[in-house]
């Protein structure tokens, strides 16, 4: 049981460059979620899925674009890269009580720098 | 909106107590506590529906007061494995809610 695993690791793009950010899950979450960390701000959503083939903006959306075609899989798409998308972004999913999110299980994260 | 943690920092020797604050200006269905340690990824510790109750992981409880919009995380003879930065995570009511996390709260034990 991997649990959330997302790929790559570590990455360094240019500016105006596209890049694409893999999370899966072997739980059978119906939630899941994209977040960005940057220092002294906290864990800020960036886009999120109630389930297969749907998607929802968060706090942060601007700048990216998300898809989740499969139940285990959420894609993080960043067209054009900016220095202000330096981050470490962490993917997440959800177990559900009712309707209510419950138990969020992080994957390791993926540190990016936009040169 | 972002619920607002206090404090911001804390230095603590091993064996004493701490607490930390979550306040939030909407009504809230529930409360999330996580902590993340340095170069690692949040882990859950426990989360606080409406109704005040409280709930404990190991020597970490907290409590949730709904009526004022706040919960505390309650840490009592604290180990050097404490260190980290807590996060609470705030939630809505009314059908599915994102769930909206502080800037957190490093707490760092010293021997």
């Amino acid at each position: 049981n991997a649990g959330v695993t997302q790929t790559p690791k570590f990455r360094v793009l240019k500016t105006g460059q596209s890049m694409t950010l893999l999370c899966a899950q072997d739980m059978n979450h119906e939630y899941m979620y994209w977040y960005r960390q940057d220092p002294g701000m906290g864990l800020r959503l960036i886009h999120y899925s109630v389930g297969e083939g749907t998607t929802a903006k968060g706090e942060v959306p601007d700048g990216y674009n998300v898809s989740r075609l499969k139940k285990q899989n959420f894609l993080l798409g960043l067209e054009s890269a900016a220095p202000s998308q330096t981050s470490v972004y962490f993917c997440a999913s959800s177990t559900l009580r009712g309707e209510k999110s419950y138990e969020q299980y992080f994957g390791p994260g993926t540190r990016l720098t936009v040169t | 909106q972002q619920p607002v943690q206090s404090p911001q920092a804390v230095i603590l020797r091993e064996g004493e107590d701490a607490v930390i604050n979550c306040s939030s200006s909407k009504a809230l269905y529930s409360v999330h506590w996580y902590r993340q340690k340095h170069g690692e990824a949040p882990v859950f510790l426990m989360i606080l529906l409406k109704g005040g109750e409280q709930k404990g992981h190991e020597k970490i409880s907290a409590s949730f007061n709904e009526k004022k919009q706040q919960s505390s995380l309650y840490l009592t003879a604290s180990q050097l494995s404490y260190s980290g930065t807590y996060f609470c995570g705030t939630e809505g009511a009314g059908g599915y809610q994102k769930v909206t996390f502080g800037i957190g709260t490093k707490l760092q034990v010293i021997p």
